[in-house]
């Protein structure tokens, strides 16, 4: 099975870079998706295709890919942006979606 | 304007069956998949299958398969998921959302989310 591995937290204080990785564990590599979840709320996109940011999406919200890792990076973090990060992806056969288990991103 | 909408939270006993569902409007609900994604207490998103309403192709995880049915009316806009017998562990919030491109891909609109609640 295809699985998406990320860290479980990450901690930052306001202002600084916030980096979340996500690793998938098996070659080739499908595009990742990421999504930021506030308590009591539903799943937003941030960022689909490893790096483009949807509309309304802000600025500080960008991704990269390195071989089979992908980052979600935020730039000058903001109280706002305490969150649940999930990556997201699908299978080499585009059968089936996978989450990664989700980064609880806390500013300090 | 795009949106799924959920039906409201279900309280039921274990052994019950249910079927929830998910209406989509603003946009052309036979040209989209919609998958169901699963949120236990405290944990993670799952993602539990997948229907593309325009022809009911539908696909399910293995970890859900034979454990839910995935269904739509496309003449009512709707998605649903459904259990013939619930346990204590479906307790969980659970979202449709919309899948964005051609192919499963990624979602960009999600429902509120519907909390079903398993309990004797």
């Amino acid at each position: 099975s295809y699985e998406l591995t990320q860290p479980p937290s990450v901690s930052v204080s306001p202002g600084q870079t916030a980096r979340i990785t996500c690793s998938a564990d098996a070659l080739p590599k499908q595009y990742a998706y990421w999504y930021q979840q506030k308590p009591g709320q539903a799943p937003v996109l941030v960022i689909y295709k490893d790096s483009e940011r949807p509309s309304g999406i802000p600025e500080r919200f960008s991704g990269s890919s390195s071989g089979t890792t992908v980052t979600l990076t935020i730039s000058g973090v903001q109280a706002e942006d305490e969150a649940d990060y999930y990556c997201q992806s699908v299978d080499s056969s585009g059968t089936y979606v996978v989450f990664g288990g989700g980064t609880k991103l806390t500013v300090l | 304007e795009v949106q799924l909408v959920q039906s409201g939270a279900e309280v039921k006993k274990p052994g019950e069956s249910l079927k929830i569902s998910c209406k989509g409007s603003g946009y052309s609900f036979t040209s989209y998949w919609i998958g169901w994604v699963r949120q236990m207490p405290g944990k993670g998103l799952e993602w539990m299958g997948i229907i593309y309403p325009g022809d009911s192709d539908t696909r399910y995880s293995p970890s859900f398969q034979g454990q839910v049915t995935i269904s739509a009316d496309k003449s009512i806009s709707t998605a649903y998921l459904q259990w013939s017998s619930l346990k204590a562990s479906d307790t969980a919030m659970y979202y449709c959302a919309r899948a964005a491109a051609a192919g499963i891909g990624y979602f960009d609109y999600w429902g509120q989310g519907t909390l079903v609640t398993v309990s004797s």
